[in-house]
């Protein structure tokens, strides 16, 4: 069955320089949601898209920010990176309206340097 | 904030029965809980879900008590291939508390 897919599997940055992270759900899936997961710790919600509108917000930082488009791929972009934003980053995708579990990508893996 | 509580480690060894009870007293009545499992450097893997009673399915059974206060994730016969994190999620499709996780529970199986 198909998964989801994240993309890149692997990015590497500098201080201060921008990053577009890309999550393609599962077929149908009309709920995207974006985890980061910092070394040993749980993975934090950041924020999720229903039917390309933003629906829940969690603790995502003011300098990233995230969208939906057309095809119900989603991309969170990070601007003026800092060494603290290096972890694993999660897209999750689901069914809203049933009690459907997220199914979760692979995971990017930001490092800034 | 998570609105479950769980053990934060747990050792096991091969072939055992592994039992991680998870507290959620301010569950709400549209709330389900859901378990996933956690490798290192993956992504979190559904393992199981219910509302009330017993869920069983290929790998994994949920005990939830009548006052679904709290609910256990049961794990039979485990193997070296189950050290993991688990995590107990609780919340219903319309709310954000299905999201947050909280500390999960690492176990660790020895041969």
């Amino acid at each position: 069955a198909a998964g989801v897919i994240q993309s890149p599997r692997h990015l590497i940055k500098e201080k201060r320089e921008t990053a577009t992270l890309k999550c393609y759900p599962i077929p149908r899936h009309d709920t995207v949601y974006w985890y980061q997961q910092g070394p040993g710790q749980d993975p934090q919600f950041l924020i999720s898209f229903y039917e390309k509108m933003q629906s829940d917000k969690g603790s995502i930082p003011d300098r990233f920010s995230a969208q939906q488009f057309s095809d119900y791929h989603s991309e969170l972009n990070m601007s003026s990176l800092e060494l603290g934003d290096s972890a694993l980053y999660f897209c999750a995708s689901s069914l809203r309206d049933t009690y459907s579990p997220l199914h979760f990508g692979n995971g990017t893996r930001l490092t800034v340097t | 904030l998570a609105k479950t509580t769980q053990p934060i480690s747990m050792d096991s060894y091969e072939g055992q029965e592994v039992n991680i009870t998870c507290s959620h007293n301010n569950i709400a009545t549209n709330d389900y809980i859901t378990w996933y499992q956690q490798f290192p450097s993956q992504g979190p893997r559904f393992i199981i879900q219910g509302y009330k009673t017993k869920v069983t399915n290929e790998v994994a059974s949920l005990f939830i008590p009548a006052d679904r206060k709290s609910s256990t994730l049961s794990l039979p016969r485990v193997s070296l291939s189950d050290t993991a994190v688990y995590y107990c999620l609780v919340g219903d499709s319309y709310n954000t508390d299905k999201l947050i996780f909280g500390t999960g529970t690492r176990l660790q199986v020895f041969p």
